[in-house]
């Protein structure tokens, strides 16, 4: 069964301190991995999408790698801004169920001035 | 994820009552997926559908739990004598055709059933 594990559950962060989210994943087969972010009240907002192991992306901040086991969320010098719920998800190749994700319970992060 | 249109945002039904929950896609959106998201759980998948057709729904609740896209309008979730377990926010995303695309969400509803 597809599994995807995020830790972890919970990151305090200080202005500037720049830190990493990880997500594990177990899928037989990877379509690709996807990050979201998230914030309270609201609907999950598309970040990234990998497809295979090696490759990189970055947004302002946020770099978000990939490997054959988990991928990781870069954070570089954390603005307040930030602070949200960072969700992973990961699409099988052997889904019938076109774009269904199958989601990690996510990481909230806080950043304090 | 602004395109993707849910109404309501906020619903209350009483246990034993229906709910109607509506989705609009991004324009040029022909693919809908439901999640519902529970306190302190992550988001799962319930029900993938095109137009007039469900293609995979492997996600939802045998019972009370159905949902369509017609041709025209909205895709719609419903949900038949609520019981509190009910109770959660329901996403719906939407793709254009082709897997390998991202979906976009909406806002999401919130359910409350009391």
């Amino acid at each position: 069964e597809d599994q995807v594990t995020q830790s972890p559950e919970a990151l305090r962060l200080q202005e500037g301190e720049s830190s990493s989210l990880n997500c594990s994943y177990t899928v037989s087969g990877l379509r690709g991995l996807f990050w979201y972010r998230q914030d309270p009240g609201k609907g999950p907002e598309f970040l990234f999408t990998l497809y295979s192991a090696g490759e990189e992306k970055e947004k302002e901040r946020l770099k978000a790698t990939l490997t054959k086991k988990e991928s990781f969320l870069h954070i570089t010098a954390p603005k307040p801004e930030d602070s949200a719920t960072y969700l992973c998800a990961v699409q099988a190749l052997n889904s019938n169920s076109g774009y269904a994700l199958n989601f990690g319970k996510g990481t909230s992060l806080l950043v304090t001035p | 994820n602004a395109g993707v249109m849910q109404n309501p945002r906020h619903l209350v039904r009483r246990r034993g009552q229906e709910a109607r929950l509506r989705c609009s896609p991004m324009k040029g959106h022909s693919h809908v997926y439901w999640y519902r998201q529970l306190p302190e759980e992550g988001l799962k998948f319930m029900v993938y559908l095109q137009k007039e057709n469900i293609i995979d729904e492997s996600g939802m609740p045998k019972e009370r739990f159905s949902a369509e896209f017609p041709k025209e309008g909205p895709s719609i979730l419903r949900i038949q004598q609520v019981v509190r377990g009910d109770s959660a926010a329901y996403f719906c995303a939407s793709s254009p055709a082709g897997q390998n695309t991202e979906a976009f969400f909406g806002q999401g509803t919130r359910l409350t059933v009391v």
